[in-house]
């Protein structure tokens, strides 16, 4: 079962253009991470959250995390055509990570 | 320094058929994790192994499927009989250390379909 929901599931933008995407979970968690998928690289890890912290930067992303609300965002700014890829949120519970399905983000040159 | 090995990296067999993974984890990684992916999902967790002990196979569907670190570094998956709903993306990935703090490592996959 996938406990995140990325939104929306399908993102298009124009080179330089900042890119936003949403998750929603349901359950407490410990952190929450943000990976990449594209066909060159497989799977990569982008940044880690703690549930005790609001807002994470590195480089060009900057993710928050409100709790409360159980949602999370991730901006990545000037964006470049090397950036299209899909992006997943996992939400680690105990030593556990539940991916959700992933924004689609296509970068348009 | 190398990354998680996984081999083959394409499969196509016929339902009922058996299929095996392998992967080779990142050295000095002690957690292991199978992932399977499905088209336009995310991963979903299928075993984990911390050495050569599986620790979490709550999510391994085990009339079918067998997993084995026999020596806790690469490690096997097995699905026999596979079923048509069985095609996916497999992905291995490794961390140092068990807590979800640790980031995780994944291979490139083997992408599994089944006619």
């Amino acid at each position: 079962s996938q406990q995140g929901e990325e939104d929306p599931q399908a993102l298009s933008i124009q080179e330089g253009e900042n890119a936003t995407m949403n998750c929603s979970y349901k359950t407490s968690i410990n952190n929450l991470q943000w990976y990449r998928q594209n066909s060159g690289r497989g799977l990569v890890h982008l940044i880690l959250i703690r549930s005790n912290e609001r807002e994470k930067h590195s480089g060009r992303l900057r993710v928050t995390l409100d709790t409360s609300k159980k949602s999370s965002s991730l901006l990545i700014t000037a964006s470049r055509a090397a950036d299209t890829a899909s992006y997943f949120c996992a939400t680690a519970e105990a030593q556990k990570l539940v991916f959700g399905q992933g924004t689609r983000l296509t970068i348009n040159p | 320094e190398a990354g998680v090995v996984q081999s083959p990296r394409y499969k196509i067999i016929e339902k009922k058929q058996p299929v095996a993974f392998w992967c080779n984890p990142i050295s000095g990684h002690n957690t292991l994790y199978w992932y399977r992916q499905n088209l336009g999902q995310g991963p979903e967790l299928l075993i984990r192994y911390e050495n050569e002990e599986a620790v979490d196979d709550s999510q391994l569907p085990k009339d079918r499927f067998s997993a084995e670190r026999l020596k806790g570094v690469d490690s096997t998956l097995k699905i026999q009989p596979a079923e048509l709903g069985d095609s996916a993306v497999y992905l291995c990935a490794s961390s140092l250390g068990a807590g979800s703090y640790n980031e995780q490592f994944f291979g490139p996959g083997t992408r599994l379909t089944v006619l």
